[in-house]
């Protein structure tokens, strides 16, 4: 259980145009979920968090208008990166509260974003 | 603000032997949870062990094994028996209750056949 899917896997975009990548967990309710963005060798680091029905908070320095993140369902959360950069191609990892009770947060696979 | 260090960017074992992993971190708070994850090369973050703090007894997971030391802030990872497969980068991450985790800069961990 407490599976965490991202969608796309991989996804190559034209510098300037936006890109949607979707985050849901599959059997629970996730009422907070988290996206991360990791350099090549790096650590995981927090972009925002984000509560179903409010909006996100975001960390100091993330772009929240670059960044658009909508948590509209206890099972989807979704980020926009709008008028992508070069500098924008990453690796984005979500990851989910876990259900009631648990202490873990559980990761999607990630995505693999690449601006040209 | 809490801080996690891992001062061991890379680290390498003979297949079969044991290895630790070494992380620290800093908190004023006294009710916490560390883990440690596993990210391979398809970059699946997963969880390897998780330890609660109020818990004196260390976490074990089959090969896992951590050596908790509240005092001194320490959480340190050891694999027993090396397999092929734990190689991998590892992070120790810190949890506070706000649920954000706090993360190690990470191991690499080479295991030599």
């Amino acid at each position: 259980g407490a599976v965490v899917s991202q969608h796309p896997s991989r996804v190559i975009c034209k510098s300037g145009t936006s890109v949607k990548i979707e985050c849901r967990s599959l059997d629970f309710q996730a009422t907070t979920m988290f996206w991360y963005r990791q350099f090549p060798k790096q650590s995981l680091m927090l972009m925002a968090t984000s509560n179903e029905g409010s909006k996100a908070t975001y960390e100091q320095g993330v772009e929240k208008d670059k960044f658009l993140i909508n948590h509209a369902s206890l099972t989807l959360s979704t980020l926009t990166v709008t008028s992508a950069h070069p500098e924008d191609s990453s690796f984005y990892i979500c990851s989910a509260r876990g259900p009631s009770g648990s202490y873990e947060q559980y990761f999607g696979p990630g995505t693999r974003l690449t601006v040209t | 603000a809490q801080t996690v260090t891992q001062s061991q960017p890379e680290m390498s074992v003979q297949e079969a032997e044991t290895v630790t992993l070494s992380c620290t971190y800093d908190t004023s708070e006294s009710d916490y949870y560390l883990f440690w994850y596993k990210q391979p090369p398809s970059r699946q973050m997963i969880l390897v062990i998780r330890q609660e703090a109020y818990k004196q007894q260390n976490a074990t997971e089959n090969r896992f094994s951590v050596n908790f030391q509240k005092a001194a802030k320490s959480f340190s990872l050891k694999i027993s028996d090396s397999q092929l497969g734990d190689a991998a980068m590892y992070f120790c991450a810190y949890r506070s209750w706000i649920y954000q985790l706090i993360w190690g800069a990470g191991t690499k961990l080479i295991i030599k056949p």
